[in-house]
């Protein structure tokens, strides 16, 4: 079936830029997403990009995509301790169903 | 924005028993549910589909006859574990909605069989 890989953990100081990877198989994904989950609360959409996009600006955030070596980043500019989470990235599989990643649990210091 | 509750948060229960989870959307209505299940350090997977009024669809390897799943209204959809075992604790997630873009997800039950 499909998979969707990204890091367990990132730990990066208040102010720097944080860069979450995720690496997905399906090629005909139209769609990628990345989730924010903070404690007790659900997942939210943070951000998404069409599959024939390979960036994707908005405000603090950049999604990059590599669509030949399948490759998406989540690049959080100027991270604040708000930012600390675990983010998710998926992908859509035909049938609209969503492949999630194992989430990456950002951790920011000061 | 559009909320998605789930109670209990947190649930320990006996092995053998049977433990419902809910799932509400509160300030919409959502024919489609969805329920995952997430084990420690790895993906969410989806388990089955649910729309309301009628039967889910479950994912290949789920039994349906273990995790009951019942969306009778367009607000509340339930998981109801039979004869649970400790290889069933997990954290149950649902979203409701539908397209990704419109779909909500709820704070998840963290279920302990023990």
């Amino acid at each position: 079936g499909e998979d969707v890989e990204q890091s367990l953990f990132l730990s990066v100081r208040e102010g720097d830029s944080s860069v979450i990877n995720c690496t997905y198989t399906d090629s005909s994904s139209t769609y990628l997403y990345w989730y924010k989950q903070e404690p007790g609360a659900g997942l939210q959409l943070l951000t998404y990009i069409f599959s024939n996009m390979d960036m994707k600006q908005d405000q603090r955030l950049t999604v990059l995509l590599n669509k030949k070596d399948k490759h998406l980043s989540l690049r959080i500019a100027d991270t604040q301790t708000g930012d600390s989470a675990i983010y998710f990235c998926a992908e859509m599989e035909k049938g609209g169903k969503l492949i999630f990643g194992a989430g990456t649990r950002l951790a920011v210091h000061p | 924005g559009a909320v998605v509750s789930q109670h209990p948060s947190r649930v320990i229960c006996k092995s053998g028993t049977s433990v419902k989870i809910e799932c509400r959307s509160l300030d919409f209505q959502a024919t489609t549910m969805f329920w995952y299940r997430q084990f420690p350090k790895q993906s969410l997977m989806l388990m089955a589909t649910s729309n309301e009024g009628s039967k889910a669809t479950y994912e290949q390897g789920v039994e349906k006859d273990k995790f009951l799943i019942n969306h009778a209204s367009l607000t509340l959809s339930t998981l109801t574990v039979t004869s649970a075992h400790p290889e069933d604790s997990s954290f149950y997630i649902c979203s409701a909605g539908g397209p990704p873009l419109e779909q909500y997800f709820g704070p998840g039950t963290r279920l302990t069989v023990t």
